[in-house]
């Protein structure tokens, strides 16, 4: 199976400030199936990249994805106070689909 | 609008059973894969189970092949799970989610119930 593995695990910013997030693959992801979701306390996790750079549909341009292969970045450009949360990847491309263990983006 | 909604979560004793329900709504159920994904208090997510539109593919995660099963009424629009030989390790919190596609082992996850709580504890 496909590890994915986060970085950093906890992500200190500013409302105002640029995030990036990692995700790194144990091999490479077929086809760039990468997703990215963001889960808040007591919430269910929310679709928030597909493809590893499509947003989903109501996401704001602010959040970008990039890479291929077996390193991929999740960028929030600027970050609004409702984007502080939990931020997971997922592969989709080989069974059986996984997770990375998260990345949590606090307030500084 | 898509609609979740997972139900029958509930304590139980360990080696004991647990049927887990899904109701769906707001888009053509038959037409998508669907899934169970957990995530273990304070833990992160984990693919449990999915199956295909008409149920013609089915897989699970190795922590729960040969324990839990996985179903659909079409008819009825809803998804189960049934959990047999449970363990300490099975308690979470049990999303249903919908896939983008019809297969179970290609897509993503584009909508996602509000869970459901199963704990296992003696």
């Amino acid at each position: 199976e496909i590890v994915l593995t986060q970085s950093p695990g906890t992500l200190s910013l500013s409302p105002g400030e640029r995030a990036t997030l990692s995700c790194r693959a144990s091999q490479s992801v077929r086809s760039s199936y990468l997703a990215w979701y963001q889960q808040k306390p007591g919430q269910a996790p929310r679709l928030l990249i597909y493809g590893a750079s499509s947003r989903a549909t109501g996401i704001p341009d602010r959040f970008s994805g990039s890479g291929s292969g077996t390193d991929f970045t999740l960028t929030i450009s600027r970050l609004e106070p409702e984007d502080f949360a939990v931020f997971y990847c997922q592969q989709y491309g080989n069974s059986p689909r996984t997770f990375g263990q998260g990345t949590k983006v606090e307030i500084k | 609008e898509v609609q979740l909604v997972e139900s029958g979560g509930d304590l139980v004793q360990p080696g004991r059973s647990l049927r887990l329900s899904c109701a769906a709504s707001g888009f053509t159920f038959d037409d998508y894969a669907m899934h169970w994904v957990r995530q273990a208090p304070g833990k992160g997510l984990e693919w449990v189970s999915g199956i295909s539109w008409n149920s013609g593919s089915i897989g699970y995660a190795d922590s729960v092949k040969g324990r839990f099963t996985i179903s659909r009424d079409n008819a009825k629009n809803s998804l189960y799970l049934q959990m047999n030989s449970l363990r300490a390790e099975d308690t979470a919190l049990y999303y249903c989610a919908k896939d983008i596609n019809y297969g179970e082992n290609d897509g993503y996850f584009d909508y996602w119930g509000q869970g459901t709580l199963v704990t296992v504890s003696s």
